[in-house]
């Protein structure tokens, strides 16, 4: 079945320190890969998405490569801030198995001034 | 102007207990759906709902029971309350067809059982 690993948390780091958060997954069909973040007492949010290999989402600053030979969609933010704070979910929609997203199990980042 | 809402944001019951969890949106999405988060925030899909009938039922006790009225709501009902049912609850909802359609999520309905 479908699986995706991201990194344990939580990350923390300094005021416009540069973000990885690791994403790695399996699935049986093609995916689309997404980002979602989720800000304290709130639902998840798209953060970025995308839908074939070599593709680049990107949003707000942060982005991620569609890595097809190594089932990978790595986080990156070049210089992150006290606002970034959040939990950053990794997940996939496999075409196999309609709009049923996996998710990854969570990453906190906490950014301090 | 709420995307997706669900009611109530907190639920505090005892063991026992029936309660619901409602939820709208006013996308104009045809599927919607249930999430559970857990403590640790591990996310796990419940069920989907496409245009009121259900496509997705992943393995969730039968004391859990949607009800989809017209495409634009999706409610959950949960009979006989446990200690284990204690998380946050997310209601979503899609475009059909669209594997590559993001989700839309509610704030999260925090379940507290006693």
């Amino acid at each position: 079945g479908d699986s995706v690993t991201q990194m344990e948390g939580p990350v923390t780091l300094s005021e416009e320190a540069f973000l990885t958060i690791n994403c790695t997954y399996t699935a049986t069909g093609y995916p689309s890969l997404f980002w979602y973040v989720q800000y304290p007492g709130e639902g998840l949010q798209l953060l970025l998405k995308a839908t074939k290999a070599d593709d680049k989402g990107s949003n707000k600053g942060f982005e991620a490569t569609y890595r097809k030979e190594t089932t990978s969609f790595h986080l990156e933010k070049g210089s992150v801030q006290v606002s970034d704070s959040a939990v950053y979910f990794c997940a996939l929609s496999d075409s196999n198995a309609g709009n049923m997203l996996t998710f990854g199990g969570g990453t906190r980042l906490m950014v301090k001034p | 102007d709420t995307a997706v809402s669900q009611t109530p944001k907190y639920l505090v019951t005892q063991m026992g207990n029936d309660k619901s969890i409602k939820c709208e949106q006013n996308l104009g999405h045809d599927t919607m759906y249930w999430y559970k988060q857990d403590s640790k925030k591990f996310l796990k899909i419940m069920f989907s709902y496409n245009n009121k009938e259900l496509i997705i039922n992943e393995t969730v006790p039968n004391r859990f029971s949607p009800k989809s009225p017209d495409k634009a709501h999706l409610n959950l009902h949960i009979n006989s309350l446990e200690l284990g049912d204690s998380a946050v609850y997310f209601c979503a909802s899609s475009r059909t067809g669209l594997h590559n359609s993001p989700l839309h999520f509610g704030n999260g309905t925090r379940l507290t059982v006693t």
